[in-house]
């Protein structure tokens, strides 16, 4: 029984596109995550909701919004993509605090924009 | 600007040997530190964490060391495996910044039989 599940694992589009990645967590934790790794392999946080709530909204473009219905979902919709938001995206959860056993992530979502 | 860093982009190291992994950070407010191990195509796993406050923490082959007036901390492997083939991640806390996880750029552990 997965922690983190993420769909789709593959997504190949074409820049322009409108998609959507779906993240949900079955371990009762509040705070869930998206984590973008670049093609350097670098893990950046783009944003974090604690139950529904926005709580990090790291630089990014307005193309991409997060929606959490509810504490166990965080979804993931890119308007207009372009070839640059070509990366891995992984969806992670975690208690608030203390953070000692850290986030548990998902498998991530390898998009590529063509 | 990196506030974590993993110097060393890759080791090798022979099977029963030690597995020696280095992170610096700069950012003193972070009050918790955490080692991540990825297998290819799948996500981040959980390894070890320490607290700011403490100095090591070791669980099984697994201990970490912090020394914060380098800033400065090590994962000791021991002995390493063949299993333990994989990207190491350093990560930090800061519980003031909605304990958002700063990574460093990963290490690349391959183990020899």
């Amino acid at each position: 029984d997965t922690a983190v599940s993420q769909t789709p694992k593959y997504l190949v589009t074409q820049m322009g596109n409108d998609k959507s990645i779906k993240c949900e967590q079955n371990l009762g934790h509040d705070t869930m995550y998206w984590y973008k790794q670049d093609s350097k392999k670098f893990l950046k946080i783009m944003f974090s909701y604690n139950n529904k709530e926005l709580i990090i909204n790291e630089t990014v473009p307005n193309r991409f919004s997060p929606k959490s219905p509810d504490k166990a979902h965080l979804n993931l919709h890119i308007n207009s993509l372009e070839l640059g938001d070509s990366a891995v995206y992984f969806c992670a959860s975690s208690q608030v605090y203390p953070i000692n056993y850290g986030y548990t992530f998902g498998s991530g979502t390898r998009l590529t924009v063509v | 600007d990196q506030q974590v860093k993993q110097n060393s982009p890759s080791l090798s190291v022979q099977e029963g040997r030690i597995s020696i992994l280095n992170c610096d950070y700069t950012n003193s407010m972070f009050d918790y530190f955490l080692w991540y191990k990825k297998y290819p195509a799948e996500g981040p796993t959980f390894l070890i964490s320490i607290s700011s406050i403490k100095d090591k923490n070791e669980d099984g082959r697994f201990t970490v060391f912090l020394n914060k007036s380098a800033k400065h901390l090590s994962l000791h492997i021991v002995p390493s495996q063949p299993g333990d083939s994989a990207v190491y991640f350093c990560a930090a806390s800061d519980k003031a910044a909605g304990n958002k996880l700063t990574f460093g750029g990963g290490t690349r552990v391959l183990v020899k039989p």
